[in-house]
């Protein structure tokens, strides 16, 4: 159980356009869904939390217009990167967690995306 | 602030050569402490959750206990296949709080 997916798992763009990647939680439902990036060598770096049907809550620094977080639905949430640019670039893993099974921050993470902007 | 710190940054075995990990953490209302193993390009995947000091858990070649400041995974007479990155983090309710992890490398 606890299975989380991520597509694309590999992505290159040319600078200027707009990337959307989705997460899915298979067989649970999520009712908040984490969005993270990861730089070569370094550690995970929240962006942004998103609970079903509302607005995203995001990390200081990240940018809301530049990173769309959507969590519609308890089994989907799509982060796009719009106008994406070179430093852009980097590893962006989701994760998922479901309250109602557990008061506690436990979560699961998705495969992750390889973004490469040109 | 809240911050998790992990060491070493990076620690080679041999194979059978036992050894600890360290995650140190200044977390406030601290209501979890998550061990994850992270292999390259993929996602991390979780191994324990420890909620209380003195609380200790085992799965296979690993077992990761936890202070009042610090836990520690240790890793029993690692295998090639034991060889990631892993990475603790610190609940504070809100969100998890990342250490950058102990890249771990067993050779045969």
């Amino acid at each position: 159980g606890a299975v989380v997916s991520q597509h694309p798992s590999r992505v290159i763009c040319k600078s200027g356009t707009s990337v959307k990647i989705e997460c899915r939680s298979l067989d649970f439902q999520a009712t908040t869904m984490f969005w993270y990036r990861q730089f070569p060598k370094q550690s995970l770096m929240l962006m942004a939390t998103s609970n079903e049907g509302s607005k995203a809550t995001y990390e200081q620094g990240v940018e809301k217009d530049k990173f769309l977080i959507n969590h519609a639905s308890l089994t989907l949430s799509t982060l796009t990167v719009t106008s994406a640019h070179p430093e852009d670039s980097s590893f962006y893993i989701c994760s998922a967690r479901d309250v109602l099974q557990s008061s506690y921050n436990e979560q699961f993470f998705g495969p992750g995306t390889r973004l490469t902007v040109l | 602030e809240d911050q998790v710190t992990q060491s070493p940054e990076a620690l080679r075995l041999q194979e059978g050569e036992s050894s600890s990990l360290n995650c140190s953490y200044t977390v406030s209302g601290l209501r979890g402490l998550f061990w994850y193993r992270q292999d390259p390009g993929k996602g991390p995947e979780f191994l324990f959750t420890l909620y209380s000091a003195g609380e200790e858990k085992e799965k296979e070649r690993l077992k990761a206990t936890l202070t009042k400041k610090e836990s520690f995974l240790h890793i029993t007479a690692p295998k090639p296949e034991d060889s990631a990155t892993y990475l603790c983090a610190g609940d504070n309710t809100d969100k998890l709080i990342f250490g950058t992890g102990t890249r771990l490398q067993v050779f045969p």
